[in-house]
């Protein structure tokens, strides 16, 4: 099993460029989360699903979107990104709320 | 909706030394409460988790204890170890509520 990952790894991205990142997990988890970590701020929620075809806005959705077209995989997007958007961010998933979350190893994006 | 408080943000400690980080609620009803470690450059992972039903667990040298009348936490490690250096982070939620995060705890134990 390879539990949660991501792609890429490392992304730099000139300010106003889009882009998506990936999540992808083989433990057929309903919940998905996207966070994003920044110094001294711990993980703040960004988005998360609780199923396939489901999407709703955690503590800072703007500037943000998602899909979850397929119960394995959890897209994020960027539409017009921004130096504040530089930050590292991780996927999770887990059985349910109050189960173990599974976290991807991360993607490093800077906004230049 | 739930807010969690960590304290404290750092916590430095001599090897051999006991860690206690302390995690505070705010929903009564919160039911689950994790405990996740980062090390450097990695990714979170689960060290330890406690339901409400249950007032304390332990796993070796790491035990976490819970008092849902104070709606409080804590993650205790003994006999601190160079390889406990990292960042701790608390969780709580509950029924349907998806998990709110503490701010993250860093320890720092020195050789």
């Amino acid at each position: 099993n390879a539990g949660v990952t991501q792609t890429p790894k490392f992304r730099v991205l000139k300010t106003g460029q889009s882009m998506t990142l990936l999540c992808a997990q083989d433990m057929n988890h309903e919940y998905m989360y996207w966070y994003r970590q920044d110094p001294g701020m711990g993980l703040r929620l960004i988005h998360y699903s609780v199923g396939e075809g489901t999407t709703a806005k955690g503590e800072v959705p703007d500037g943000y979107n998602v899909s979850r077209l397929k119960k394995q995989n959890f897209l994020l997007g960027l539409e017009s990104a921004a130096p504040s958007q530089t930050s590292v961010y991780f996927c999770a998933s887990s059985y349910g709320v109050i189960y173990e979350q599974y976290f991807g190893p991360g993607t490093r994006l800077t906004v230049t | 909706g739930e807010n969690v408080e960590q304290h404290p943000s750092t916590l430095s400690v001599q090897e051999g030394d006991s860690a206690v980080i302390k995690c505070t609620y705010s929903d009564s009803a919160s039911n689950y409460f994790p405990w996740y470690k980062q090390e450097l450059g990695k990714r979170p992972q689960l060290i330890i988790d406690i339901r409400s039903n249950v007032g304390e667990k332990k796993d070796q040298r790491i035990a976490v204890t819970l008092n849902k009348t104070a709606k409080h936490f804590s993650l205790h490690i003994t006999e601190t170890q160079p390889e406990d250096s990292a960042v701790y982070f608390c969780a709580a939620s509950r029924g349907s509520y998806i998990p709110t995060f503490g701010r993250g705890t860093s320890l720092i134990v020195h050789p």
